[in-house]
């Protein structure tokens, strides 16, 4: 069975630009979350989705960010503009509701 | 305060010693605990969950104290693999909520 994947691996951006990433969750997870990892830290969450109502947001800086998930399944999250205290790993994952989460490979962001 | 406080380490150890993480929680309507381990540029990968009468799993066993709001995780005979972050997880009804991670480093 495929895992959570994400795209792109890397993305490297110049600041004040746009971006996006995407995520596929696992086949039949109803929950779907985005994560920001910096080094050393462990992952914070931005936004939990339960199917495609955004559940938890309340950690999403909205002025730049974004993020929806049409029809329930895929996701994708934008940043527009860019800063550069944006770079950083995203992660997505997915789990069924109130279980274990499963993460994607990550995107690595960074602003330059 | 973070919501889930862990050591940060590093934890330093020789291969085959026994060692333990402690992790606290804050929010008392936490409902559902795991571990999780991270590996250098990967992403985490759960190790396994923490239930209340507590379990094991092969050289790693997890302990739950919800009256002080504690989480453990002991790993005996430990192997080279076994060096990585071990991020805490406490998961309510509206939060999941991931420690910062303990680093381990085994020696041989």
């Amino acid at each position: 069975e495929a895992g959570v994947v994400q795209s792109p691996r890397y993305k490297i951006i110049e600041k004040k630009q746009p971006v996006a990433f995407w995520c596929n969750p696992i086949s039949g997870h109803n929950t779907l979350y985005w994560y920001l990892q910096n080094l050393g830290q462990g992952p914070e969450l931005l936004i939990r989705y339960e199917n495609e109502e955004a559940v938890d947001d309340s950690q999403l800086p909205k002025d730049r960010f974004s993020a929806e998930r049409l029809k329930g399944v895929d996701s994708t999250l934008k940043i527009q503009p860019a800063e550069l205290g944006d770079s950083a790993v995203y992660l997505c994952a997915s789990s069924l509701t109130a279980q274990e989460a499963f993460f994607g490979q990550g995107t690595r962001l960074t602003v330059v | 305060r973070k919501e889930v406080e862990q050591d940060p380490g590093p934890f330093n150890v020789p291969e085959g010693a026994t060692v333990a993480f402690n992790c606290t929680y804050s929010n008392s309507a936490s409902q559902s605990f795991f571990w999780y381990r991270q590996d250098c540029r990967k992403e985490p990968k759960l190790l396994m969950s923490v239930y209340s009468s507590g379990n094991e799993d092969g050289r790693f066993t997890a302990q739950l104290n919800r009256a002080s709001q504690y989480i453990s995780l002991l790993i005996r005979d430990s192997k080279l693999s076994d060096s990585a972050t071990y991020l805490c997880v406490a998961s309510s009804a509206s939060k999941i909520i991931f420690g910062s991670g303990t680093r381990l480093s085994i020696r041989p």
